[in-house]
């Protein structure tokens, strides 16, 4: 079984619409993040969780809102769906550092692709 | 602000030679990380290789390997022996600390296509 789950992997939806993607993870790591995959832009932060009552913004979390629900699941909502939010959206987990220059390396999930028509 | 450049948008590659792919990144921090990620056309990104700014030998992973040139603040990714199953697009990242916390800036991307 993969460690990092999303649900669902594809999701047509209309403008206005509120739709909830989620992310599990099985890897028992702390650090949760929400990305958003754009062609010619790579991947860009939209939300990340360090725990539970941690939440933080990322570079691109205006429409956006989520929500940590247990250490395992963090959720990303779009309250109001718009045309450009269509992408792919990725869930991304990462331990905590250890000693200094550890790499914390952050596994992804397979992606979700959303299209607001 | 940190940056991330890639300045090859596509490469190509004959099967089983190796390919060089370019990253050069812009940060004034002292420690810092840098990583490729892979992403195959079924969309999942995959981690290949990290280097640490302290790291004084080049990372290797497999065929993978990071030519790491600090003073020229590049992080190239060499693919030794490539294969079919390497056509894909690559990443490069850099570990950003911002506030306290850590996070990764990524490029926009290399695709790689390798060719029989």
């Amino acid at each position: 079984d993969a460690d990092v789950t999303q649900t669902p992997r594809n999701r047509i939806t209309k403008t206005g619409k509120r739709i909830m993607l989620e992310c599990s993870q099985t890897k028992g790591h702390d650090r949760m993040y929400w990305y958003r995959q754009d062609p010619g832009l790579g991947l860009r932060l939209i939300y990340y969780s360090f725990d539970v009552k941690d939440i933080n913004k990322g570079e691109i979390s205006d429409g956006y809102s989520v929500s940590r629900q247990a250490q395992a699941k963090f959720s990303l909502s779009l309250e109001s769906a718009i045309p450009n939010q269509t992408a792919l959206y990725f869930c991304a987990t990462s331990d905590l550092p250890g000693l200094a220059f550890e790499t914390d390396t952050q596994y992804f999930g397979p992606g979700t692709r959303l299209t607001v028509l | 602000a940190q940056k991330i450049t890639q300045t090859q948008p596509g490469m190509f590659v004959q099967e089983k030679e190796a390919v060089t792919l370019d990253c050069t990144y812009d940060t004034s921090d002292q420690s810092y990380g840098l990583f490729w990620y892979k992403q195959p056309s079924s969309g999942e990104m995959i981690f290949l290789i990290y280097q640490g700014s302290y790291d004084e030998q080049n990372a290797t992973e497999g065929r993978y390997s990071l030519n790491f040139q600090k003073a020229r603040k590049s992080a190239n990714l060499v693919i030794s022996a490539s294969q079919l199953g390497d056509s894909a697009m690559y990443f490069c990242a850099m570990r950003e600390v911002s506030g306290g916390y850590n996070k990764l800036i990524f490029g926009a991307g290399t695709r790689l296509a390798v060719h029989p």
